[in-house]
């Protein structure tokens, strides 16, 4: 079964850093995009970038640009999505998807289960 | 960026009525790259629709798709009491995606 595996839910303080993974497993990780989106407290979906594990690839959205870094490990067929300084806006609940036929314009029918960031003083 | 809005911001209906959901982009979304999500709580998204109108594998096909451009629907024929839910819709056209904001469908 393809599926997507996060890294479990973290506690932290304001300025400390954080990585969180995503695991692909039953697909060929570097054939397909992966794309990370937050949702914060009751609010919806937000799109903040995507990487493509072939070649590194990566494209962000404005809103997130400079503010997290996305990269892969292909040897593990793992996704990472970090941060340098936390704030406690950062808040939320974070996926990673993939798009259903790999491709950067596409739409994403795997997600992982999400994984919870908390941070807080 | 394509801002998406979509209307109306919840809906409140009974089993078995028809669900009509609205999404308007800000600009004209070619291919039509537009997809549908639902979510319930605590779960992550799942896809109904993509390419505007293109169910996804085992959808029911009480969930449709249509539309072009800019504007586009979801509609969900005959409400099941499991789709009560938030529905996102996601543009895929651009050199980044957005989503909406959502609509709640509840009793």
């Amino acid at each position: 079964e393809v599926q997507l595996v996060q890294s479990g839910a973290e506690v932290k303080k304001p300025g400390e850093s954080l990585k969180i993974s995503c695991k692909a497993s039953e697909y060929t990780f570097t054939t397909y995009w992966i794309a990370w989106v937050r949702q914060m407290p009751g609010k919806g979906l937000e799109w903040m970038a995507m990487i493509f594990p072939g070649n590194s690839e990566t494209r962000y959205s404005p809103s997130f640009q400079g503010q997290v870094t996305i990269s892969a490990d292909k040897s593990i067929s793992t996704a990472f999505l970090q941060w340098s300084s936390l704030k406690a806006s950062d808040t939320a609940m974070y996926y990673c998807a993939r798009p259903s036929h790999g491709y950067f314009s596409d739409a994403f029918d795997i997600w992982g289960q999400g994984t919870m960031v908390s941070v807080s003083s | 960026e394509i801002v998406l809005t979509q209307s109306p911001g919840s809906l409140s209906l009974s089993a078995g009525e028809r669900a009509t959901l609205s999404c308007r982009a800000s600009q004209s979304i070619s291919s039509n790259y537009l997809a549908w999500y639902q979510q319930k709580p605590g779960q992550a998204p799942r896809l109904l629709i993509y390419d505007a109108s293109r169910r996804a594998t085992g959808i029911p096909d009480r969930f449709s798709g249509s539309g072009s451009g800019t504007d586009f629907t979801l509609t969900i024929s005959r409400l099941e009491p499991e789709d009560f839910a938030v529905y996102y819709c996601h543009q895929y056209d651009n050199s980044f995606s957005t989503f909406g904001p959502g609509t709640k469908v509840d009793i």
